[in-house]
Parts: C-alpha cells; structure tokens; sequence
C-alpha cells in the first residue's frame, strides 16, 4: 500500500509544549501535505513541502520532509488547547496526476 | 476563500434506497473528489473528476457512482444503499495544473447513517 503511516498515533501533551508528529511512506512523491480535522468536521490544509523541499514553515508549523528515509514531521511549537484535532499526512505519489493518499491520522489533545 | 458546500450534514435512509450526496465548489476547481472516512481506516478515495463529464474510479467505487454534469457540482450516488455504506463522506476540490497534486479544499462532510 502506498499509504502513509502517521506516528504515534496518539499523542497528548500540556499546553505550551511543542507537539511532534510523524509520516513514513513507502513510493517516490511529488508532495507531500498536512491536514487537520476538527471532531465530526472536514479536513484544513496546513502546509504542502513539495520532493525538493526539506523544510517549510507557517506560523507555528515547521514541515521537514526527508525523501532518502521516506519520512516527514510536522511540528507545532507552543502549542494551545486550539490546537487539539486530528492530523494527518497525504502524499501525491509520482505518477498518480491529482490523487491523494492519507494516513490514518494522529489524535492530538492538548491539555489546558 | 475557496468554499466547499455539501448538500446534508447528517442523513438517515433505509437499506435499498437511492441516495445522492451533493458537492458544490465555488472557485473553479477543475478536480474534484469524493471520499469516505471511517475510524481506523483513514480516508479513501471513492471516485475524482478532473472535468465536467469525466470521472475516475478511486480505490473503494463499488456500490457507488458519481456525476459530474457542471463543473462546480460533483454528486455522489448510492444506487441501492447498505448498511456497510454507513459513513462520513467528504468531498474535496482543487485547482491542479500538470496534474502534481495540490492543495485540496474540504467540505464540512455528510455523515450517513444506513438503516
């Protein structure tokens, strides 16, 4: 399967901290992109670092993405109890013109 | 800002019954998709259009059709609905140029409940 795997799958922490998030995948892709869902809401995208990018940020999101290990991570710096959701990565492989593939999702809580 | 409107938040039909999810974009978006999401499994892909009339099967189209007859509407349709068809559906556009794959613009979903 070419999905991505997020990891951990779970992750709860206090807020302020910074919250780290992972995603292997397994072809060569164009892109990859992050996306947030709110509970029972459609999905928010956060930032795209394309295969010849290693880094992006916005605002408090930093995107590192390392095509040799097939891995990329999202960071949230600071993070607030706002910013508790699901994310998850999608990747364009190569070849497959418009289509994304997700991940399962990461469940992010963060504690006031 | 781009705005993806689905037609219900919430429906409720009965096994064998015909059902049609719409999908309206308002910034011209030449792709647009259909996908389910279900807890453990992640979104998948049901059926895209990258144009008015075209279609493309995802990676679950069974039990499922689509259309696409103007290129802001893209619908969903259950030809004879199944309780395993019990989902959130969502749908998604975007503006794709080379066919790379961009950003995609969300709908706030439809969660559909099969009796």
């Amino acid at each position: 399967s070419q999905q991505g795997e997020e990891d951990p799958q779970a992750l709860s922490i206090q807020e302020g901290e910074n919250a780290t998030m992972n995603c292997s995948y397994k072809t060569s892709i164009n892109n990859l992109q992050w996306y947030r869902q709110n509970s029972g809401r459609g999905l928010v995208h956060l930032i795209l670092i394309r295969s010849n990018e290693r880094e992006k940020h916005s605002g408090r999101l930093r995107v590192t993405l390392d095509t040799s290990k097939k891995s990329s991570s999202l960071l949230i710096t600071a993070s607030r109890a706002a910013d508790t959701a699901s994310y998850f990565c999608a990747t364009v492989h190569t070849g497959a013109n418009s289509k994304l593939t997700f991940g399962k999702g990461i469940t992010l809580s963060v504690r006031p | 800002d781009v705005k993806v409107t689905q037609s219900s938040r919430y429906l409720v039909k009965r096994t064998g019954e015909k059902v049609f999810l719409e999908c309206v974009q308002d910034m011209d978006h030449e792709n647009m998709f259909w996908y389910r999401q279900d807890p453990g499994l992640g979104l998948r892909l049901i059926y895209f259009s990258y144009d008015v009339k075209m279609k493309e099967k995802g990676d679950i189209p069974e039990g499922y059709s689509v259309s696409r007859e103007k290129k802001e509407r893209f619908s969903l349709i259950l030809e004879s609905a199944s309780t395993n068809q019990t989902s959130m559906y969502l749908c998604a556009s975007s503006l794709d140029v080379g066919g790379l794959g961009e950003t995609q613009y969300f709908g706030p979903g439809t969660r559909l409940l099969v009796l």
